[in-house]
C-alpha cells in the first residue's frame, strides 16, 4: 500500500522569507501523481501545485515549486515571498496514474504558520 | 476547475439521529468521493460515488452506517446513520475532473452531542 510522511507537523516562516515543507511517500508505481493541497482555518481544501511522476521537469505555479525527487521517493514543497495568506495546514497527497484504486493518499499535514 | 457546494454547512445533532449531506458540482465529472476529516487529522476517504449504482465503500466504513447516492453526474449526498459522538468530524465532498484534478468541496462541520 501506498503511504505519504509529512515529518513536519508544524514549520513557521518569516513573512516574505522562503520555506520548504517536506513530503515522502512509498509506492512501487511508475505511473502516478502527487499533490499539495493547502487548508486555511476557513477548512477549504484548496489545491496547490501537482506534479506528474513521468514528468522531469519540477512543477511550479507562481510562488510555489516542488522538487521532485523521484529516485529519492521526495516531493517537498518551496513557498518563497511568504505571505500571511499563506498561513494554512498543508497536505501532501499521493495518486495512482492508472487502475481502480486511484484514490487520493493523504500525509498528516504540516502546519505552517507565517509570522509577520 | 470545478465548484463545489456543500449542504449544510455545519450542524448540531443529538445521538442517534440522521443527518444527509448534499454536494452539488457546477460540472459534469468523472469520479465523486466523500472523505472524512476528523479533529486535527488527515483526511480519510469513506467511499467512491458511483453515478446509478452502489457505492464503493474502503475499508473501515459501510453502506448501513453511511448510504450514499449519486443519481447523476454533478450530485450526491451521504448520510451519517444513527449518529453517535464519535461521529463529529467535517465531511468533505471531492470530484475528479476531466483533466485529472481533484477539488473539494467547503466541507460540513458535524457535531453529535
Amino acid at each position: 500500500a501506498q503511504t505519504v510522511t509529512q515529518s513536519q507537523p508544524e514549520m513557521s516562516v518569516q513573512e516574505a522569507e522562503t520555506v520548504t515543507l517536506s513530503c515522502t511517500y512509498d509506492t512501487s508505481e511508475s505511473d502516478y501523481y502527487l499533490f499539495w493541497y493547502k487548508q486555511p482555518p476557513s477548512r477549504q481544501m484548496i489545491l496547490v501545485i501537482r506534479q506528474e511522476a513521468y514528468k522531469q521537469q519540477n512543477a511550479t505555479e507562481n510562488r510555489f515549486s516542488v522538487n521532485f525527487q523521484k529516485a529519492a521517493k521526495s516531493f517537498s514543497l518551496k513557498i518563497s515571498d511568504s505571505q500571511l495568506g499563506d498561513a494554512a495546514m498543508y497536505f501532501c497527497a499521493y495518486r495512482r496514474g492508472s487502475g481502480s484504486a486511484r484514490q487520493l493518499t493523504f500525509g498528516s499535514g504540516t502546519q505552517l504558520t507565517v509570522l509577520p | 476547475s470545478a465548484v463545489i457546494s456543500q449542504k449544510p454547512s455545519r450542524d448540531i445533532c443529538q445521538r442517534g439521529t440522521s443527518l444527509t449531506i448534499q454536494c452539488q458540482v457546477d460540472s459534469q465529472v468523472t469520479m465523486m468521493f466523500w472523505y472524512r476529516q476528523q479533529p486535527g487529522q488527515s483526511l480519510t476517504l469513506i467511499a467512491t460515488a458511483n453515478q446509478g449504482s452502489e457505492a464503493t465503500y474502503e475499508s473501515g466504513f459501510v453502506i448501513d452506517k453511511f448510504p450514499i447516492s449519486r443519481p447523476n453526474l454533478t450530485f450526491s449526498t451521504l448520510t451519517v446513520s444513527n449518529m453517535s459522538p464519535e461521529d463529529s468530524s467535517i465531511y468533505l465532498c471531492s470530484v475528479r475532473t476531466h483533466y485529472n484534478e481533484q477539488f473539494f468541496g467547503p466541507g460540513t462541520r458535524l457535531t453529535v452531542l
